[in-house]
């Protein structure tokens, strides 16, 4: 069965200083790996996904994401982060093979501090 | 805009009573899906609807049930509601295969008391 660990549950950090929050996936077969931003009082919206290729994914608003297969994981990365990156973060799992269940990790809680 | 429409936002309810959660979508998209969101658990599936005319269980199915009204509408009843139903539900949906990613909907917050 599917499952991730998103390895923080809270990250503060300062503006303009670098950001990784951690995500590992345990899974038999091939996956597709998603991260997810939840701002306050809203829905889901995509960030970056990664299906195959290249294992460095960039997505929207600064943010890459690396697909280590040895190390399962898919960390998520922005050099350098604003006030308004603060949110709560979700990294997700998919079967590759063609299920239609998406596993979501429970959640990072990226605080921005001035 | 299109996207996912979730109603109500907000709803109370007292134990035993029962409400239906409305979604619908304008993008086309064969799947959908019902989660729910509780502190610290991240987000876990009650039920989804693979395409029209199809809807299976999910992690937490138990207290639910959905219907796929056509292929823009997916619902969510819960017949007799329970404090432990007190949760944020989110509906999503999706295009051809799992690879395409999810487009979720603001949400509604439920209050049982």
């Amino acid at each position: 069965a599917q499952s991730v660990t998103q390895l923080d549950s809270q990250v503060p950090v300062f503006e303009e200083a670098p950001v990784e929050l951690r995500c590992n996936y345990s899974s038999s077969v091939s996956v597709y790996l998603f991260w997810y931003v939840q701002y306050p009082n809203q829905g889901l919206q995509l960030l970056l996904k990664y299906l195959s290729g290249s294992t460095l994914v960039k997505g929207i608003n600064g943010f890459e994401a690396e697909f280590n297969k040895s190390q399962t994981s898919f960390h998520l990365r922005k050099p350098s982060v604003h006030i308004s990156d603060t949110a709560e973060y979700f990294c997700a799992v998919s079967d590759g093979g063609g299920g239609f269940k998406t596993i979501f990790g429970a959640g990072t809680r990226l605080f921005v501090k001035a | 805009n299109a996207g996912v429409t979730q109603t109500p936002k907000f709803q109370v309810l007292k134990t035993g009573q029962s409400m239906t959660l409305q979604c619908a979508q304008d993008m086309n998209h064969n799947s959908m899906y019902w989660y729910r969101q509780d502190p610290g658990m991240g987000l876990r599936l009650i039920y989804y609807s693979a395409s029209e005319g199809t809807t299976d269980k999910g992690e937490v199915p138990n207290g639910y049930n959905v219907s796929r009204l056509n292929k823009r509408e997916f619902s969510l009843r819960l017949e007799s509601a329970a404090p432990s139903q007190t949760s944020v539900y989110f509906c999503a949906s999706s295009g051809p295969g799992q690879g395409y990613g999810y487009t979720f909907g603001s949400g509604t917050r439920l209050t049982v008391v």
